[in-house]
Parts: structure tokens; C-alpha cells; sequence
């Protein structure tokens, strides 16, 4: 199976920052990377697909960007809803593997 | 509107079997692939395999392999996944996920999750 590493594992900022978060495959996925949000106790958001592709209703503060083996997820100005876990996962040649996460806490 | 429910928490003991269920509504099951992902407390989101319920056909993740069934009912609009010979680590919560678009991809909706407890 592909394995995919995130970092950081653990992310502090302030309300406004900008944050990035990196994702790297350990073979070529092309663009085939999503990204979820995960608050404790809920089942994640799908916020993003084919590496760039924002979900309908997901805010235009988040891009993404990358294709190959790395990729980046970025929140341009965090806001208090943001504070969360964050995972990248691929979804080449009909497998699915996620990240270990990123958590995005308060400064 | 799409709602995916699942059965509800189980306890085992190591070395049993749990079987957990996923009915899906408001979209046409076999329309979507399933896919099975599971996360320990405290822990990140793990990958088990997926359920084409069109076909029947699956795909596990390597590490899964020989102990995980992925089956469907089409006349009820279910899933389930079976894991065989659980151990401890195995304790987690475990969520079925429809696919976002018709053919292979992420996913948009999410089972509410079972929780498993694996204990002696």
C-alpha cells in the first residue's frame, strides 16, 4: 500500500495566520489527494479532491496545491472554526491510505 | 438527503469476530462505492478497504488482509464489514463512507461510526 506522511504532526497559530500543511505519497499518486477536517467526536470533512478542487461550500481561504508525490494544504487567514485535525489522503490505483493527521491548535 | 447508519457499539473478546452494518439511503446504493475506515482513540484515520455494491467486488488494505470480509445486500442497502481474529489494538471506532462521485474516489458522507471495544 502507498504510504503517506504528514507534517507537522501538530500545528500552533493565532486567529488570521496563514498555515500550511504538507502531505507526501511515497510513490507518484498523480492528483489523486483529498483533504478532511476532523473536529473531536465527528466524523471528518471532505473539503478537497484531486489535490486543488474545493468542495462546494468548503471557504476560499483553503487551497491546495502539489501533484506526484507532494502536496500542500493551505488556510490563508485561520479562523476559530479551523482549529482541527487535518488529513491528506490518497486515492491512486483504488486504494486509499490517509496521513497520521496534522492538528491545528490554538496559539 | 444521503444518510448512512450504523449498527451500533460492540464489545468482544480477543480473538472473536465482529460484523458491523452500514444502510445507506437517499441515493442509489449501488451507485457508490463504500469505503471502511477505522480510528483508535486518539488516534488518526486508518484505511480498511472498500465494497463496490454494484459488483460485490472489494479491495483490502494489505495489513487487513485474510481478516477483513467486506460484503453488501443490495435488497437492504447494506454494508457490512466483518473482522476476524480481533486483538486489543483493534479497539476503535469504525466508519463506513460513501464515495463522492460515481466510479472510484474520495468521500463526501460518513457513517455516524461503531464503536468496537475489544477487552477480556
Amino acid at each position: 500500500d502507498i504510504q503517506m506522511t504528514q507534517s507537522p504532526s501538530t500545528l500552533s497559530a493565532s486567529v488570521g495566520d496563514r498555515v500550511t500543511i504538507t502531505c507526501r505519497a511515497n510513490q507518484t499518486i498523480s492528483t489523486w489527494l483529498a483533504w478532511y477536517q476532523q473536529k473531536p467526536g465527528k466524523a471528518p470533512k471532505f473539503l478537497m479532491y484531486k489535490a486543488s478542487t474545493l468542495v462546494d461550500g468548503v471557504p476560499s481561504r483553503f487551497s491546495g496545491s502539489g501533484s506526484g508525490t507532494d502536496f500542500t494544504l493551505t488556510i490563508s487567514s485561520l479562523q476559530p472554526d479551523d482549529f482541527a485535525t487535518y488529513y491528506c489522503q490518497q486515492y491512486n490505483l483504488y486504494s486509499g491510505t490517509f496521513g497520521q493527521g496534522t492538528k491545528v491548535e490554538i496559539k | 438527503q444521503v444518510q448512512l447508519v450504523q449498527s451500533g457499539a460492540e464489545v468482544r473478546k480477543p480473538g472473536a469476530s465482529v460484523k458491523v452494518s452500514c444502510k445507506a439511503s437517499g441515493y442509489t446504493f449501488t451507485d457508490r462505492y463504500l469505503h471502511w475506515v477505522r480510528q483508535a482513540p486518539g488516534q488518526g484515520l486508518e484505511w480498511l478497504g472498500w465494497i463496490n455494491p454494484n459488483t460485490g467486488g472489494t479491495k483490502y488494505a494489505q495489513r487487513f488482509q485474510g481478516r477483513v470480509t467486506m460484503t453488501r445486500d443490495t435488497s437492504i442497502s447494506t454494508a457490512y464489514m466483518e473482522l476476524k481474529r480481533l486483538r486489543s489494538d483493534d479497539t476503535a471506532v469504525y466508519y463506513c463512507a460513501r464515495v463522492f462521485r460515481r466510479g472510484y474516489g474520495p468521500v463526501d458522507y460518513w457513517g455516524q461510526g461503531t464503536l468496537v471495544t475489544v477487552s477480556s
